[in-house]
C-alpha cells in the first residue's frame, strides 16, 4: 500500500487552465504539506495543514488554493495556470508530536504548462 | 532559508562507505538534525535523525559532533542505488511545521 499517493503523476495543460492535484495519505498523520520542485531542483514548501487547518502559506500566489476535506486528504487547486507553474509538486505527511516526526513524501506530480 | 551547508557533490566507490558532511553551526539546542535523500524523479525519503547522540538504523549512521555544529551521514556499504541528492536539515520538533530543504549533496556511486 502506498503511504502517500498523488494523482495524476503527469499533467500537461495549457496556460490559463484550472487544474487540481489530489493527495491522500493512509498513515493517520495529522499534518500534510505541498512542496514545489522547480527546474533547478530546489524543493520549496508551499503549504502546511494540520488537522485540516492551514498552518503555513509560504507566500504562494492566491491562484494556488489547497483544500483539505479531511485530514487524510490535501488537494491542490491551481487557477489560471502560467508557464512558471511548470514544476514537480510533492505532497507529504507527518505525525505531530515528539521527535520522531519523519515526513513521508508522495512520488510527485509533474506539471507542464504549455 | 536552509540553516545547513553541504558540499554540492561527492563521489564514492561502490562497496565503500560514503561519508556525507553537513555544517549547521547556528543550530540551537532544541533543533534536531534530519537527513533525507531524493533518488532521481522520486519523492524525498527519510533516512535518519538525531539530537546530540550518534544514531544508527538499517539505512545509515549519523555522527553528530559534541558541539553539534556539524554532522556526518555514513552509508556503510554504498551501492549504485544510493546515488541520490542527500539533504541535511535542522528542525525544531514538535513545534516546527515545515521542513526546509537546502541544495543538498549530489552523491555519485561509482561502479
Amino acid at each position: 500500500d502506498t503511504a502517500v499517493s498523488q494523482t495524476p503523476k503527469y499533467l500537461v495543460t495549457q496556460m490559463g487552465n484550472d487544474k487540481s492535484i489530489k493527495c491522500e495519505q493512509n498513515l493517520g498523520h495529522d499534518t500534510m504539506y505541498w512542496y514545489k520542485q522547480d527546474s533547478k531542483k530546489f524543493l520549496k514548501i508551499m503549504f502546511s495543514y494540520n488537522n485540516k487547518e492551514l498552518i503555513i502559506n509560504e507566500t504562494v500566489p492566491n491562484r494556488f488554493s489547497p483544500k483539505s476535506p479531511d485530514k487524510a486528504h490535501l488537494n491542490l487547486h491551481i487557477n489560471s495556470l502560467e508557464l512558471g507553474d511548470s514544476a514537480v509538486y510533492f505532497c507529504a505527511s507527518s505525525q505531530d508530536g515528539g521527535p520522531n516526526t519523519e515526513a513521508f513524501f508522495g512520488q510527485g506530480t509533474r506539471l507542464t504548462v504549455v | 532559508d536552509a540553516k545547513t551547508t553541504q558540499p554540492p557533490s561527492m563521489d564514492c566507490a561502490e562497496g565503500r562507505a560514503a561519508n556525507l558532511p553537513c555544517n549547521h553551526s547556528t543550530i540551537s539546542g532544541n533543533e534536531y538534525v534530519y537527513w533525507y535523500r531524493q533518488i532521481h524523479s522520486q519523492g524525498p525519503q527519510y533516512i535518519i535523525h538525531g539530537l546530540k547522540n550518534n544514531e544508527t538504523n538499517e539505512m545509515a549512521s549519523l555522527i553528530i559532533t559534541e558541539d553539534r555544529k556539524s554532522s556526518t551521514l555514513i552509508l556503510p556499504h554504498a551501492t549504485l542505488r544510493d546515488t541520490a541528492v542527500y539533504y541535511c536539515i535542522v528542525r525544531v520538533v514538535p513545534h516546527d511545521d515545515k521542513i526546509i530543504f537546502g541544495k543538498g549533496t549530489r552523491l555519485h556511486i561509482l561502479p
